[in-house]
C-alpha cells in the first residue's frame, strides 16, 4: 500500500526558515495538501495543490512537490507555528503523511 | 459561514456497528466539485483518511478499510453518514467530519468526536 513518510519532529528557531519533507513513491505526479494541527484543535489546510495557499493563510507558507519529495516551508517562523503538520496525497489514495512535530525554540 | 457537526454514539461495543452523521451548513453537497467524507485520528496518533463522497455520488474509501465502510449522504437534510462495522478496540479514535469544497484539499473540518470501543 501506498506511504507517505514525514520526519517526526522537527526544530527551528524563531525567525528562522523551517522545512518539512513528506515522501512518497512518485508523489510528484500527484497534488499535495498540508495541515496545520495545534493541540485539541481539528487540523487546518495551510496549502493545496502543492503550493497554493488558502485564503487567510499567511504568506510564510508555501510549498513544493518534485521527484518522490514534497515540502513545507515556513519562512521567518513565528511561535504560534508550533504544531503538528501532516502532508496529504489528495489525487489518487488521498492518505496523510504520518506527520511531524514542529517545535520552535 | 460554512459548519460542520459530528454525531453519533461516544462509546460501542466490539464487534458492533458504529454509525455517525455529519449535519452540515453553509453550502450544498449539489455544487460541482463538492465533497464531504471522514478522517479519524486515534489518541495522540496520526490523522487517517477513512473517505469521501463527492455531489455526483463518486465515493472514495481508504483501501484498508474499505470492507468495513459505508458513506452515504442525504442532501436534502444536509447530512453524510458514515457506518463502521466490526467496530474494534484500535478504532478509538476522534472521528472528522470534514469537506473539500473545490476538490482540492480538505478546506473545513467539524469538531471532531471521540468515539472509544469498549466492553
Amino acid at each position: 500500500s501506498y506511504e507517505l513518510t514525514q520526519p517526526p519532529s522537527v526544530s527551528v528557531s524563531p525567525g528562522q526558515t523551517a522545512s518539512i519533507t513528506c515522501s512518497g513513491d512518485k508523489l510528484g505526479d500527484e497534488y499535495v495538501c498540508w495541515y496545520q494541527q495545534k493541540p485539541g484543535q481539528s487540523p487546518v489546510l495551510v496549502i493545496y495543490q502543492n503550493r497554493w495557499r488558502p485564503s487567510g493563510i499567511p504568506e510564510r507558507f508555501s510549498g513544493s512537490n518534485s521527484g518522490n519529495t514534497a515540502t513545507l516551508t515556513i519562512s521567518g517562523t513565528q511561535a504560534m507555528d508550533e504544531a503538528d503538520y501532516y502532508c496529504q496525497a489528495w489525487d489518487s489514495s488521498r492518505i496523510f503523511g504520518g506527520g511531524t512535530k514542529l517545535t520552535v525554540l | 459561514q460554512i459548519t460542520l457537526k459530528e454525531s453519533g454514539p461516544t462509546l460501542v461495543k466490539p464487534t458492533q456497528t458504529l454509525t455517525l452523521t455529519c449535519t452540515f451548513s453553509g453550502f450544498s453537497l449539489s455544487t460541482s466539485g463538492v465533497g464531504v467524507g471522514w478522517i479519524r485520528q486515534p489518541p495522540g496518533k496520526a490523522l487517517k483518511w477513512l473517505t469521501l463522497i463527492y455531489w455526483d455520488d463518486d465515493t472514495r474509501y481508504s483501501p484498508s478499510l474499505k470492507s468495513r465502510l459505508t458513506i452515504t449522504k442525504d442532501t436534502s437534510k444536509n447530512q453524510v453518514v458514515l457506518t463502521v462495522t466490526n467496530m474494534d478496540p484500535v478504532d478509538t479514535a476522534t472521528y472528522y467530519c470534514a469537506a473539500t469544497s473545490s476538490g482540492h484539499g480538505i478546506d473545513y473540518w467539524g469538531q471532531g468526536m471521540l468515539v472509544t470501543v469498549s466492553s
